[in-house]
C-alpha cells in the first residue's frame, strides 16, 4: 500500500543554518505530495504541495522538487530561524484516497 | 488561526466516563475529518464526512463515535476508552471531499485517559 518514511528526529540546528528533512513514499500511479508544519500548540498547516513529476512547491524560504525517478519530496530551506522551530509532517495523496502522512520530523532551532 | 476551533484543547477522563470534543469551522467547507496524533506514529485519519454524510471509518473501534449534525459542526463522543486512547484528536476541513484539497486543522484536544 502507499506509505510515506521521513528522517527521524528531532533535527537541531542553529540559526541561519541549511536545512534538509528527507521524505520518500511507495505508492502506485502519481500521487499528489505535501508538507504540513504544526507549530507548538497548533494544528497542521499546509506548507507547501506539488501534484505532478519536477513540480517545485514553495513557500516561506522552503522548497520541494517531486522526484519520480527517486520517490522523494524533501524539505529544503537555505537559512533557519528560530521562528521555524516545529513539526513538518509528509503526505501524500491519490485520487480517492484520504492524506497519508509520516511520522512527523521535530525541527529545534536555537539562536 | 485556521478558522477550525476545537473544544476543548485538554481533557482528563477516566476509564468510565462519557465526554464528547467538539470542532467548529465557519469556512464554507463540506468535508470535515476527525484525525488521532500519536507520539511517534503517523497521524491516523479516524472518520470523514462530506455534507453531513459520513463516508469514510477506518476501523476505529465502537467507543468511539462521530456525529455531523450539520456542514459547520462535527463532535466525536467517547465512552468506556482505554489508556491506550491517551492522544491528540485533531479535526480538518476541507472545501469538498476531494483529497487534493488543503486541509486546514484544528489545534486539537489533547485527551488523556486514567
Amino acid at each position: 500500500g502507499n506509505s510515506v518514511t521521513q528522517m527521524e528526529g528531532p533535527v537541531t540546528l542553529s540559526e541561519e543554518a541549511f536545512l534538509t528533512i528527507n521524505c520518500t513514499y511507495t505508492a502506485t500511479g502519481y500521487p499528489s505530495l505535501f508538507w504540513y508544519v504544526q507549530y507548538p500548540g497548533e494544528g497542521l498547516q499546509l506548507l507547501l504541495k506539488a501534484t505532478k513529476a519536477d513540480d517545485k512547491g514553495s513557500n516561506k524560504g522552503f522548497e520541494a522538487t517531486y522526484r519520480k525517478e527517486t520517490t522523494s519530496f524533501h524539505l529544503e530551506k537555505g537559512s533557519v530561524q528560530v521562528s521555524d522551530s516545529a513539526v513538518y509532517f509528509c503526505a501524500l495523496n491519490q485520487a480517492g484516497t484520504a492524506l497519508i502522512f509520516g511520522k512527523g520530523t521535530t525541527l529545534s532551532v536555537s539562536s | 488561526e485556521t478558522g477550525v476551533t476545537q473544544t476543548p484543547r485538554h481533557l482528563v477522563m477516566g476509564m468510565t466516563n462519557k465526554k464528547s470534543l467538539k470542532c467548529e469551522q465557519h469556512l464554507g467547507h463540506n468535508a470535515m475529518y476527525w484525525y488521532k496524533q500519536s507520539a511517534k506514529k503517523p497521524l491516523e485519519l479516524m472518520f470523514v464526512y462530506s455534507l453531513e454524510e459520513r463516508v469514510e471509518n477506518n476501523s476505529v473501534p465502537s467507543r468511539f463515535s462521530p456525529e455531523c449534525p450539520n456542514s459547520s459542526h462535527l463532535f466525536l463522543h467517547l465512552h468506556t476508552l482505554q489508556p491506550e486512547d491517551s492522544a491528540l484528536y485533531l479535526c480538518a476541513s476541507s472545501l469538498r471531499r476531494d483529497y487534493d484539497e488543503k486541509l486546514f486543522f484544528g489545534s486539537g484536544t489533547q485527551l488523556s485517559v486514567l
